[in-house]
């Protein structure tokens, strides 16, 4: 299966601050990759399909301009939480893969102070 | 809209047993597929079987198999001969045919947490 790796796997940063988090594709060329959400003990969801070249597609309820997605290579994906208060805290993980399967990497673990 | 329900917020399970998760979604659209992943406290996410909407057989990855009932729109995971490892929690997800790239777009159940006991 796909290789995937997200860094960092852990940050804390003070409110206020943006946080960058890098999605890799190691050995899959995604056009497409996909960020997701999850709070502790509870499900996924969908935040945006990350589209290589071009504008990301938010879901319903997620502010573009508060997650900035950019996918400008076939293989990286970045994803900023700009201005990041306590509420952003959340687990971060994104996924790349085809019809039947898709590949998560390992998460990271945002905590805003 | 697509639903994913899982209805068992825990689990438990005797070591070397087999165990049934319970999944059922629903949509109208006639071509889907049906995810399950293993989560464990690390928080990565394990792909564990897929099966598609037109398919004729269960789908089956060494201990686990999926027990599929169209007609009751259930996706069940049976996981046989259980192992301690396999505590975890458990999602159930399907991503519907909507064109173009949404074949990532998973909806995902409220998941299972499944504790394997000596």
């Amino acid at each position: 299966g796909a290789v995937v790796s997200q860094h960092p796997s852990r940050v804390i940063c003070k409110s206020g601050t943006s946080v960058k988090i890098e999605c890799r594709s190691l050995d899959f060329q995604a056009t497409t990759m996909f960020w997701y959400r999850q709070f502790p003990k509870k499900s996924l969801m969908l935040m945006a399909t990350s589209n290589e070249g071009s504008k990301a597609t938010y879901e319903q309820g997620v502010e573009k301009d508060k997650f900035l997605i950019n996918h400008a290579s076939l293989t990286l994906s970045t994803l900023t939480v700009t201005s990041a208060h306590p509420e952003d805290s959340s687990f971060y993980i994104c996924s790349v893969g085809d019809w039947e399967t898709q590949y998560f990497g390992p998460g990271t673990r945002l905590l805003v102070l | 809209a697509q639903k994913i329900t899982q209805t068992q917020p825990g689990m438990f399970v005797q070591e070397k047993e087999a165990v049934t998760l319970d999944c059922t979604y629903d949509t109208s659209d006639p071509s889907y597929g049906l995810f399950w992943y293993k989560q464990p406290s690390s928080g990565e996410m394990i792909f564990l079987i897929y099966q598609g909407s037109y398919d004729q057989q269960n789908a089956t990855e060494g201990r686990y198999s999926l027990n599929f009932q169209k007609a009751r729109k259930s996706a069940n995971l049976v996981i046989s001969a259980s192992q301690l490892g396999d505590s975890a929690m458990y999602f159930c997800a399907m991503r519907v045919n909507a064109g173009g790239t949404s074949y990532g777009k998973l909806t995902f159940g409220q998941g299972t947490i499944l504790t394997v006991h000596p």
